[in-house]
């Protein structure tokens, strides 16, 4: 079975600072990772997807993450927040015949002005 | 654009009751899932319906059922609700990426259930 693990559960920024968010699974088979941000009082929206081709992908908002295959690692960069980015960011994966999408604890995202 | 559409927003109930949670899309997808989000746990899948006329239990299904209506609709019902139900409820809906192998996932905007 698929898993997903997110080791930052609570991370406090200045602006400006550079951001990576740590996003390791579990999976032997071919996976489909994402990055979901949900902002204080609404509802997920997607950042990014890897699906194949290029590891490195670039989402909205100047996030990006990058696949290391053999570190089964997704982990999501930013060079430099805004107070804007304060949320809560969820890592997930699909994978296999029937596509559930399982989702990582989360990572509280603070960022101070 | 109505996307993943949920209601009630919000409902409470005391322990012991019954209530129905529906969700529609109007994107033509063909899978359909229920989400508990709570505190320090993320989002865990409850059921998941990967087309229509058919569902499947997720990670935390207990407690729950589910009714994949037509290709648009598909309810969550709690026969017996507990306060450990107590959570926000997200349907959310995919169609398989023509491109590709992977669904990208739309999510509605979430339902929130306390339990007394």
């Amino acid at each position: 079975a698929q898993s997903v693990s997110q080791h930052n559960h609570h991370v406090i920024l200045s602006e400006a600072a550079s951001l990576e968010l740590g996003c390791n699974y579990s999976y032997g088979g071919t996976v489909n990772l994402f990055w979901y941000v949900q902002y204080p009082g609404q509802h997920l929206q997607l950042l990014l997807k890897y699906f194949s081709g290029d590891p490195l992908v670039k989402g909205i908002k100047g996030f990006e993450a990058e696949f290391i295959k053999s570190k089964f690692s997704f982990n999501l960069r930013k060079p430099s927040v805004q107070w804007s980015d304060t949320a809560e960011y969820f890592c997930a994966v699909s994978g296999g015949a029937t596509n559930k999408l399982i989702f990582g604890t989360g990572t509280l995202l603070a960022v101070q002005p | 654009n109505a996307g993943v559409t949920q209601t009630p927003k919000f409902q409470v109930l005391k322990t012991g009751q019954s209530m129905t949670l529906q969700c529609a899309q109007d994107m033509n997808h063909n899978s359909m899932y229920w989400y508990r989000q709570d505190p320090g746990m993320g989002l865990r899948l409850i059921y998941y319906s990967a087309s229509e006329g058919t569902t499947d239990k997720g990670e935390v299904p207990n407690g729950y059922n589910v009714s994949r209506l037509n290709k648009r609709e598909f309810s969550l019902r709690l026969e017996s609700a507990a306060p450990s139900q107590t959570s926000v409820y997200f349907c959310a809906s995919s169609r398989k990426d023509r491109a590709s192998s992977g669904n990208t996932i739309y999510f509605g905007e979430g339902s929130w259930l306390t339990v007394v």
